[in-house]
């Protein structure tokens, strides 16, 4: 069935970085756009980025952009989120949620959970 | 960037009753005259999002008939009728027209 297993997160300390995986399984993942999306505790949902199916255009939220890069490998159906100069209000549960055309965001996966700390 | 104002943010509903929660959006949602780029997603408790309704009125694969968008352009409502005790969680729109993507600020549904 179709599913994405996000891992990668942890504890890190302010101004560090750290890489989020999201693998995909159960579709033709090369031929999907893909986001991350955040829920900091306790707080709504607050979209992050997108990459197109081919790697041809990425888009930021105000509040990544510049310290975070979202990327993909299709040869392993991975996609990434490259978080730097993390910040405490990066703290957040993050989810990778699939793109179709239609639907929007028609699957999303478990979330990893990523906090920020001293 | 587009902004998703919802009200209520929190509403107790008895169950076989009905609920509906309002969406509006700070620009058109309309595509070109074509398509119009409102979603609605629950949360419930302990679990990642979920579609419901894509395109303002569209029901998700395996979604109820008790749930229900309507709307166009920038004013939008989710009913849900004859309300379930599984239906508790927190409701939310998103407009897909631009980036950034944005959500409202989400809606809890309790059940009395």
């Amino acid at each position: 069935q179709v599913q994405m297993v996000e891992s990668g997160g942890g504890v890190v300390q302010p101004g560090r970085s750290l890489r989020l995986s999201c693998v995909a399984s159960g579709f033709t993942f090369s031929s999907r756009g893909m986001h991350w999306v955040r829920q900091a505790p306790g707080k709504g949902l607050e979209w992050v980025a997108v990459i197109w199916y081919d790697d041809t255009n990425k888009y930021y939220s105000d509040s990544v952009k510049g310290r975070f890069t979202i990327s993909r490998d299709n040869s392993q159906n991975t996609l990434y989120l490259q978080m730097n100069s993390l910040r405490a209000e990066d703290t957040a549960v993050y989810y990778c949620a699939r793109h179709d055309h239609f639907y929007g965001m028609d699957v999303w996966g478990q979330g990893t959970t990523v906090t920020v700390s001293s | 960037d587009i902004v998703m104002t919802q009200t209520p943010l929190a509403l107790s509903v008895t169950p076989g009753q009905q609920a509906s929660i309002s969406c509006t959006s700070s620009q058109s949602l309309l595509r070109s005259g074509e398509e119009t780029e409102l979603y609605w997603y629950v949360q419930k408790p302990g679990q990642s999002p979920q579609l419901l309704i894509y395109e303002v009125s569209n029901r998700f694969s395996g979604v109820p008939d008790r749930f229900s968008g309507s709307g166009s352009r920038t004013v939008f409502t989710l009913k849900i009728s004859r309300v379930e005790a599984d239906d508790v969680g927190l409701y939310y729109c998103m407009q897909g027209i631009q980036f950034p993507y944005s959500f409202g600020q989400g809606t809890k549904l309790e059940i009395k």
